[in-house]
Order: C-alpha cells, then sequence, then structure tokens
C-alpha cells in the first residue's frame, strides 16, 4: 500500500521540450512534498518542494505544481537538458516533521538527444 | 563542507554473516535516517533518530536489523545473520531540524549483496 505512487518508472523525452513527472498520493495527511534526484551510484538529492499552503512552486527550470483535492503533484522541467536524465523521487511527510519522508518508487528521466 | 558519508561503499558478503553499515552525518544535524533502496519498493525508511535517540523503528524489516547511534556523529546499521533477500542500496541521510521545511541530505549509499 504506497503512499506515495509514480506510476511511471521511465519517461523519455527530447532535449529542449518539456518533461513532466507525476506523482500521486493517498494520505491526505501529507502537507509537505519534495522532489529528489537521483545520479547513478550517488544519492538522492533535493531539488525542489512544496508546501500544501501553496499550489505552485518554481525554481528557475524546475517548477512543481500541487493539486491537493486530486492528491496530485507534478515536476515540469523547462527546457530539459542532458544533464536532467536521472531517476526522480516523489516525497511526502506530514506533521510539520522530516521524520521520515514517503517516498515513491521514482521515475527514471532519459533526456533524447 | 563535508557530506554524509558512508563506508563501506561497496559490500559483498556470504548468507548467514554479520554485516555493519557506518554512517557520519553532516556535523550539526540533529536528526539521522536509515532508508533502503530496492527495485521492488523503492526508498523505504528504515529508521530514524533525533539527537541520538532512535525515534521510530517501524521500517526495519525484522530483528535480524539493529542501528545504534552511540553519538552525535557515528551511527551503524548492523545486519546479523544476512540473507540474500538483504541485497539493497543502504543510504543514510541526516537534517537539521524536523520541521517538513528542513532538507534531508543524503550519502552516496552503501550497496549491500548477500550471496
Amino acid at each position: 500500500d504506497q503512499q506515495v505512487k509514480q506510476n511511471s518508472p521511465s519517461l523519455s523525452v527530447q532535449e529542449g521540450r518539456i518533461s513532466i513527472l507525476n506523482c500521486d498520493y493517498t494520505n491526505s495527511m501529507f502537507d509537505y512534498f519534495l522532489w529528489y534526484k537521483k545520479y547513478p551510484a550517488e544519492g538522492p538529492t533535493f531539488l525542489i518542494s512544496i508546501s500544501s499552503i501553496k499550489d505552485k512552486n518554481e525554481d528557475g527550470r524546475f517548477t512543481v505544481f500541487l493539486n491537493k483535492s486530486a492528491k496530485h503533484l507534478s515536476l515540469h522541467i523547462v527546457p530539459s537538458q542532458p544533464g536532467d536524465s536521472a531517476v526522480y523521487f516523489c516525497a511526502a511527510s506530514f506533521g510539520g516533521g522530516a521524520d521520515g519522508l514517503t517516498f515513491g518508487k521514482g521515475t527514471h528521466l532519459i533526456i533524447q538527444p | 563542507d563535508a557530506g554524509v558519508i558512508q563506508s563501506p561503499r561497496h559490500e559483498v558478503t556470504e548468507m548467514g554473516q554479520e554485516v555493519t553499515l557506518r554512517c557520519k552525518p553532516i556535523s550539526g544535524h540533529d536528526y539521522l535516517f536509515w532508508y533502503r533502496q530496492t527495485m521492488m519498493r523503492g526508498l523505504e525508511l528504515l529508521i530514524y533518530f533525533n539527537n541520538n535517540v532512535p525515534i521510530d523503528d517501524s521500517g526495519m524489516p525484522e530483528d535480524r536489523f539493529s542501528a545504534k547511534m552511540p553519538n552525535a556523529s557515528f551511527s551503524t546499521l548492523k545486519i546479523q545473520p544476512s540473507e540474500p533477500r538483504d541485497s539493497a542500496v543502504y543510504f543514510c541521510a541526516s537534517s537539521l531540524g524536523g520541521g517538513s521545511g528542513n532538507t534531508i541530505y543524503f550519502g552516496e549509499g552503501s550497496w549491500l549483496t548477500v550471496v
């Protein structure tokens, strides 16, 4: 019973186009959401986050959208670059704590030249 | 600044042997987490500590797994006896504070293979 779901194990996008990674959650108590990026043989690194009181957060080429009613969030990368090829994990927490993020299984983004 | 440091990076061991994974969190961080990554289950939280005290170990799969944090700069995750299904990447992570806005920083992981 995964509380955070990333239903696309992989996604292939052409360089310069928009990459959209999706994430669904089931626990309505989650109040903070994060995206992590992971390269092979490295640990996940924090990319961007959003609080449940917002519906959008932007940081350069990265934008996260949150739809609370649908329990859905998405990460948009525009324009996609070769260095964006990595595994992206969606994560969520609740109760005002970083006490153990709940992660999705990840989506492997491949940026094609 | 040094990040979260884990050792060993790679470990191959035989079934039944004891495995000890080590972690040095970022200096000053008061939360430490152990995660496990597998293809089937993704990233799972095993246990976390706050100020060296274990807070939630509900993710520890079995009694064969144990974790300690004797001081603020060191933690271990031990598996005894190890089994092939324990093969995974084990990540240690740390953060400053427990609020939702606090970023968790991960180490590079310890790749464990049990044969």
